[in-house]
């Protein structure tokens, strides 16, 4: 049974760079691909982007310009880098499990809460 | 993006009795091989989401035989049949023909 944990710093101040790791534990994460997906408070899901640990990768357009995801296969990690923040991107951000050659994602980690506050 | 519009924002359903949450994509969610992305999310509270249904009507693994999918195109619903308390939560749907993957806004069901 795949898990996924998240972490990271609970705030960030504006203008600086958003750090995340997800842990995979269970199970390799070069059987996957995965995403980042984020739910403001009280709001729905965006989805950020995703990975295979190929190198793969694909952004939403909205945040391209401001993402990195990454994997590191060593630590079976996966890492969300966000740019130049905002009180925008405040926001509970998951990562989540997708089966190689499907779309939707089939397991999600319980969340991390980042706040963009000075 | 391909917009995803649910309706209603809300419902409230009385244990036992039905609950259908309708879901339009602005754009054909049907892909050249015949198959419809089209997916649905369950978030109970305090949790993340769980999937519920891939490509329109196939439930995913555990998910109880009173919840179904039907439609076609950019014309979704999703049923159950006779709700219970573990139904309560916010549904969402996806679609995955086109990235950026998009979600619908989502609906609120809880109990009447």
């Amino acid at each position: 049974q795949v898990q996924l944990q998240e972490s990271g710093p609970g705030v960030v101040k504006p203008s600086e760079t958003l750090s995340l790791t997800c842990t995979v534990s269970g199970g390799s994460i070069r059987t996957y691909y995965w995403s980042w997906i984020r739910q403001p408070p009280g709001k729905g899901l965006e989805w950020i982007g995703y990975m295979y640990y190929s190198g793969t990768t694909n952004y939403n357009p909205s945040l391209k310009s401001r993402v990195t995801i990454s994997i590191d296969t060593s630590k079976n990690q996966l890492s969300l880098k966000l740019s130049s923040v905002t009180t925008a991107d405040t926001a509970l951000y998951y990562c989540a499990r997708h089966l190689v050659g499907a779309i939707e994602a089939d397991s999600w980690g319980r969340g991390t809460l980042v706040t963009v506050s000075s | 993006d391909i917009v995803m519009t649910q309706t209603p924002l809300s419902l409230s359903v009385a244990p036992g009795q039905p609950a259908s949450i309708s879901c339009q994509s602005s754009q054909s969610l049907l892909y050249s091989d015949g198959r419809t992305f089209l997916f649905w999310y369950l978030q109970k509270p305090g949790q993340s989401p769980q999937l519920l249904m891939s490509e329109v009507s196939r439930r995913f693994s555990g998910v109880p035989d009173r919840f179904s999918g039907s439609g076609s195109g950019t014309d979704f619903t999703l049923k159950i049949s006779r709700v219970e308390a573990e139904d309560v939560g916010i549904y969402y749907c996806m679609q995955g023909i086109r990235l950026p993957i998009t979600f619908g806004q989502g609906t609120r069901l809880d109990l009447k």
